[in-house]
């Protein structure tokens, strides 16, 4: 069974679409995040939300907009996507937001491409 | 603020070979924990392990071993006797005990060569 998984793996786009992620994990945690990782490998935290709510927002444009309808969801709505957008995405959830139980497992990653 | 820095940007070693990445980090806080991850060229990111800041003792996992040292501020990841499916990128990665946030080194691309 795949602990955290995410739609679609791949996403080739024009640049102004809008376009969506969605991450799903079955491990039963209660904290969810966004990383993108960029063409050099960094890898940075977008959001993060603890029982549906956000707790991490870290400095991304306003055209990022996550969404968790429960805690075992979190998509990423990306509108007027930009060439700068391309990247691979990654989902990841951990057991609690805080605390010793907090290593996090990742989902298989979305590489976006904008064209 | 927390920082994490991997200065071995490649290494590329011989099957068989021992080799150890590097892991510095930078925090204020008295309580913190010490990652690694594995991405290999299929692309995921595979947790390796997790250390606690007050548990200063080495962890040894089959081939792979890890030096945490407080005085110096390292985490220091150990392959021995590398094969070709060790070649990955690995990350080291740092939360402070309050924040929910992992802030990560900017990777080693690992190769080993048969």
């Amino acid at each position: 069974d795949t602990a955290v998984s995410q739609t679609p793996k791949y996403l080739v786009t024009q640049m102004g679409n809008d376009k969506s992620i969605k991450c799903e994990q079955n491990l039963g945690h209660d904290t969810m995040y966004w990383y993108k990782q960029d063409s050099k490998k960094f890898l940075k935290i977008m959001f993060s939300y603890n029982n549906k709510e956000l707790i991490i927002n870290e400095t991304v444009p306003n055209r990022f907009s996550p969404k968790s309808p429960d805690k075992a969801h979190l998509n990423l709505h990306i509108n007027s996507l930009e060439l700068g957008d391309s990247a691979v995405y990654f989902c990841a959830s951990s057991q609690v937001a805080t605390g010793t139980s907090n290593e996090q497992y990742f989902g298989p990653g979305t590489r976006l491409t904008v064209t | 603020a927390q920082k994490v820095t991997q200065a071995q940007t490649e290494i590329s070693v011989v099957e068989k070979e021992d080799v150890t990445l590097d892991c510095v980090y930078e925090t204020r806080d008295t309580t913190y924990y010490l990652f690694w991850y594995k991405q290999p060229p299929s692309g995921e990111l595979v947790f390796l392990i997790r250390r606690n800041s007050f548990d200063e003792q080495n962890e040894i996992s089959g081939r792979y071993s890890w030096n945490f040292q407080k005085s110096t501020s390292s985490f220091n990841f150990t392959i021995t006797a590398s094969q070709v499916v060790d070649s990955a990128v690995y990350f080291c990665a740092l939360r402070e005990s309050s924040a929910s946030k992992i802030i990560f080194g900017s990777g080693t691309r690992l190769s080993i060569r048969p």
